[in-house]
């Protein structure tokens, strides 16, 4: 069974750093691209970035590039969201979520909650 | 970048009624890389269709996707109690992989 597990949200302060984990299961990491998407509370869905399985190719949402850093590490069957200079806009709730082909997300984790507050 | 909005922001439906939503894209959009997405509260998002049209594993036939290019469909035939939700698309066409700002099923 596929399992996806996110860890390491909390409350930082804003200004602040914090780095999310997601622990894969199920499957080999390797083998797959991955996704970051966030949901602020009481708000729609927003995609935040994307690694593909080797870490050759990366991409953000315009709103954390600069600030976010995806990352993995097959052999841990992990991957990572390093979240810096934090603002009370990135509260929300993290969810990684595996990619298909043709891309779609059927895998989500249950999601790990951050919050940006002083 | 592409922009997703979908249609209506709130849909009031009576159980067992059909339920149509919609999604459009600010540039067109390749029928392979739409995606409809469920959410209940509490809950992380169920894939339900894939390439604007193919339901995903598990997902009833009640619901079913149609479109192409910047418009898409999600039909619900028959509400069922357990349908009562939040709707989202999503595009993969291009970066970043918006989403719809999402549609909300409620019951009338």
């Amino acid at each position: 069974e596929v399992q996806l597990v996110e860890s390491g949200g909390g409350l930082v302060q804003p200004g602040g750093s914090l780095r999310l984990s997601c622990a894969a299961s199920g499957f080999t990491l390797s083998s797959y691209s991955m996704n970051w998407v966030r949901q602020a509370p009481g708000k729609g869905l927003d995609w935040v970035a994307y690694i593909n399985s080797g870490s050759n190719s990366i991409y953000y949402a315009d709103s954390v590039r600069g600030r976010f850093t995806i990352s993995r590490d097959n052999a841990k069957n992990s991957l990572y969201l390093q979240m810096n200079s934090l603002r009370a806009e990135d509260t929300a709730i993290y969810y990684c979520a595996r990619d298909e082909w043709p891309p779609y997300f059927q895998h989500w984790g249950q999601g790990t909650l951050v919050t940006v507050s002083s | 970048e592409i922009v997703m909005t979908q249609s209506p922001v709130t849909l009031s439906v009576s159980p067992g009624e059909r339920a149509t939503l919609y999604c459009r894209a600010s540039q067109s959009v390749s029928s392979s890389f739409l995606g409809w997405y469920q959410q209940k509260p509490g809950q992380a998002p169920r894939l339900l269709i894939y390439g604007a049209s193919t339901r995903a594993t598990g997902i009833p036939a009640r619901f079913s996707g149609s479109g192409s290019g910047t418009e898409f469909t999600l039909t619900i035939s028959s509400l069922q109690s357990e349908d009562f939700a939040v709707y989202y698309c999503q595009q993969y066409n291009d970066w970043p992989r918006a989403f719809g700002q999402g549609t909300k099923v409620e019951i009338k």
